[in-house]
């Protein structure tokens, strides 16, 4: 069964400290893996996409790497911000036929000033 | 780019009762997806769309479910006798699998409609 796991489920960290959100899967046969962003109530604001052939993505303070030997995928966040709180979301497309993005149940992330 | 759309935010319905919701991808997107998120789960994908051609559906999608897409933009997700169960938040998203796309297949999704079956 294909499935992502988020740990932690939960994490509070004071304002400008550096952080890693981890994701695992379980097949490492994927087309691609999203990392999203969503806000209490709100939908889902993608944040960054690695194709099965990259290593890692940047954007601003943000920055995903891709392991797939080792079915993992980390999201750096640099210098956090009271605004970075947040649930995040990692979701894996396993296969080019299929276009089902699977998800993780997100890690809650609440960021002290 | 307006981003996805969808309508109303919010319904509140009684259980038994009928409830239709509606999808406006980005425009230029031909493929359109359904998810359904209940609290502290990520999402979960219902139906997938490419142009008004409805080819994958999960087995979450029972038969009081139905999915349109008619012309290949909107889409429209009706719920026939609604049960408790079915209270969740309802999100749709959509992507490109054209040439030219600059993150093709990369899905990007509405604010969600969410649901309460009282």
């Amino acid at each position: 069964k294909q499935e992502v796991t988020q740990i932690p489920a939960a994490l509070s960290v004071p304002e400008g400290e550096n952080l890693v959100l981890n994701c695992s899967f379980t097949d490492s046969a994927i087309y691609n893996l999203q990392w999203f962003r969503q806000d209490p109530g709100k939908g889902l604001t993608s944040l960054l996409l690695i194709q099965s052939s990259q290593r890692e993505q940047t954007s601003g303070r943000l920055n995903a790497s891709l392991d797939k030997s080792s079915g993992r995928s980390t999201l750096y966040i640099a210098a956090s911000q009271p605004g970075d709180s947040a649930t995040y979301l990692c979701a894996v497309r396993f296969s080019q036929a299929g276009t089902a993005l699977i998800f993780g149940k997100g890690t809650t992330l609440s960021v002290s000033s | 780019d307006t981003g996805v759309s969808q309508d109303p935010r919010h319904k509140i319905t009684k259980r038994g009762q009928n409830v239709t919701f509606r999808c406006d991808p980005i425009s230029e997107h031909n493929r359109l997806y359904w998810y359904r998120q209940t609290l502290g789960q990520g999402p979960e994908f219902l139906t997938y769309f490419q142009n008004e051609a409805q080819l994958e559906k999960s087995r979450l999608l029972s038969d009081r479910f139905s999915a349109e897409r008619p012309k290949g933009s909107f889409s429209t997700l009706e719920i026939q006798r609604t049960e408790q169960g079915d209270s969740a938040m309802y999100l749709c998203a959509s992507s490109s699998s054209l040439g030219g796309a600059r993150e093709p297949y990369e899905q990007y999704f509405g604010p969600g409609t969410r649901l309460t079956v009282t």
